[in-house]
Formats: structure tokens, C-alpha cells, sequence
């Protein structure tokens, strides 16, 4: 067990709406990663927060958004949903800047039919 | 991101045997991680190292910093069929604050 805590673990849902998935960090970590898995795309980084603000941005769409919250858990918004957003979306933490070791959650597996 | 390339893509052992995989990039890192990841889980951290040349152990893994500090390479030695999985190499450039990934090395250990 990492300690990162995903949820939901699945969700299918229908092309057009709209999702939210939370992410509760490791106790005491400030960072928040998301990444994003598809089948043939391996891990690409979404977006990351530190400490309640946004860090970096990586390959995130416009339809997609996050925040992390004063109590440091983090939601990654999809919205207008299409099939191709059909993936695996990960979440990660770090203690620190400086520590570059990220434990990831289990993962939420979205399908969109 | 950095493109990191892993290979093999695949591979498929008989128990006992060793195991080689290797991480190449264009562009300097100053960290490399390893990461396992099983079916329907998340990458699970395997070894973490912070030196050009630094040679890491876990068990029977072992993991080294490429000197050029562009590439990084991980050994599993007496292979066991729990060793299945995807293998990914995971790269921090001096002045990035995410983990760029490669896209995996798939093992697959017969008994």
C-alpha cells in the first residue's frame, strides 16, 4: 500500500458528461501528481500542484482540470468526455521538491461508452 | 515531455534466467527511478538513484546511473514468475518538477 488513495477505482460513464476523480496524498505529502495511461501511450503526465497551487503542466487537454485543496487532496475534472478518454488516470505524490521519489495510487480506470 | 526510450518492448524468460533492460534519452537527468507496475495497479517505486555512475541494488535488482547521465539500466537476476509485469524507467531533468516516463518493458516469466 503506497498510501495514496484513489477513488472511485472504476467508472464508466457516457460520451459527453462529465467526471471527477479524487485524489487523497500520502500524509504529510504536498505534491500531487496526475497522470494519465492509455494502452499504447505509456505514462503521460497531466498535471501537478504543490501545496495547493499549480505547479506544471504537461499533455492536459482544455476539458480537463484539477485543483488540490487546503486539505491537500486533489480532483482531476474530465469533461465532454470522448471514447479516447477511455484510460487508466493515476495520481501521484511527493513529500517535497526535493525529493524526487513519487508513490503512486491505484489508479482510477475510466471507460466512456 | 523528454522522450525516454526503453527496450526491449517485451520480453519472455524461463525462471532462473537474468533479466536486462535499458533506458536511453537525448536530454540529461539528473534522477532515474524504476518502477514495476502489475495488471490494474499503480507503478510501484523500485529503485531511486541520484549519481551519474551510482550502481543501486534492491534485492535481486540492480539498477545503474549511465555515466553520460542519459540513460540508465536494470538488471533482475534468478528471475521468478512475480517478476511479471511492466517495467518503466522514469527520468527528472535538472530543471523539471514531473517524472518523464518510458513506455514500459513487459516481462513475462514461464515457471
Amino acid at each position: 500500500d503506497s498510501g495514496v488513495t484513489q477513488t472511485p477505482k472504476h467508472l464508466i460513464t457516457a460520451t459527453g458528461q462529465r467526471v471527477t476523480l479524487r485524489c487523497s496524498p500520502r500524509s504529510g505529502d504536498l505534491s500531487v501528481y496526475w497522470y494519465q495511461q492509455s494502452l499504447d501511450q505509456g505514462l503521460q503526465f497531466l498535471i501537478q500542484y504543490y501545496n495547493g497551487e499549480e505547479r506544471a503542466k504537461g499533455n492536459i487537454l482544455e476539458r480537463f482540470s484539477a485543483q488540490q485543496f487546503p486539505d491537500l487532496h486533489s480532483e482531476l475534472n474530465l469533461s465532454s468526455l470522448e471514447l479516447g478518454d477511455s484510460a487508466l488516470y493515476f495520481c501521484a505524490s511527493r513529500p517535497r521538491e526535493g525529493n524526487p521519489e513519487a508513490f503512486f495510487g491505484q489508479g482510477t480506470r475510466l471507460t466512456v461508452v | 515531455g523528454q522522450q525516454l526510450n526503453q527496450s526491449p518492448q517485451s520480453m519472455f524468460i524461463q525462471e532462473g534466467e537474468d533479466v536486462s533492460m535499458n533506458c536511453t534519452s537525448s536530454s540529461i537527468f539528473n534522477t532515474w527511478l524504476w518502477y514495476k507496475q502489475d495488471p490494474g495497479e499503480g507503478p510501484v517505486l523500485l529503485i531511486a538513484l541520484y549519481k551519474a555512475g551510482e550502481l543501486t541494488s534492491n534485492g535481486r535488482l540492480t539498477a545503474q546511473f549511465g555515466i553520460t547521465r542519459k540513460d540508465s539500466f536494470l538488471n533482475i537476476s534468478a528471475s521468478i514468475p512475480s517478476d511479471v509485469g511492466i517495467y518503466f524507467c522514469a527520468g527528472l531533468l535538472d530543471s523539471g518538477y514531473a517524472l518523464n516516463f518510458g513506455k514500459g518493458t513487459s516481462l513475462l516469466v514461464t515457471p
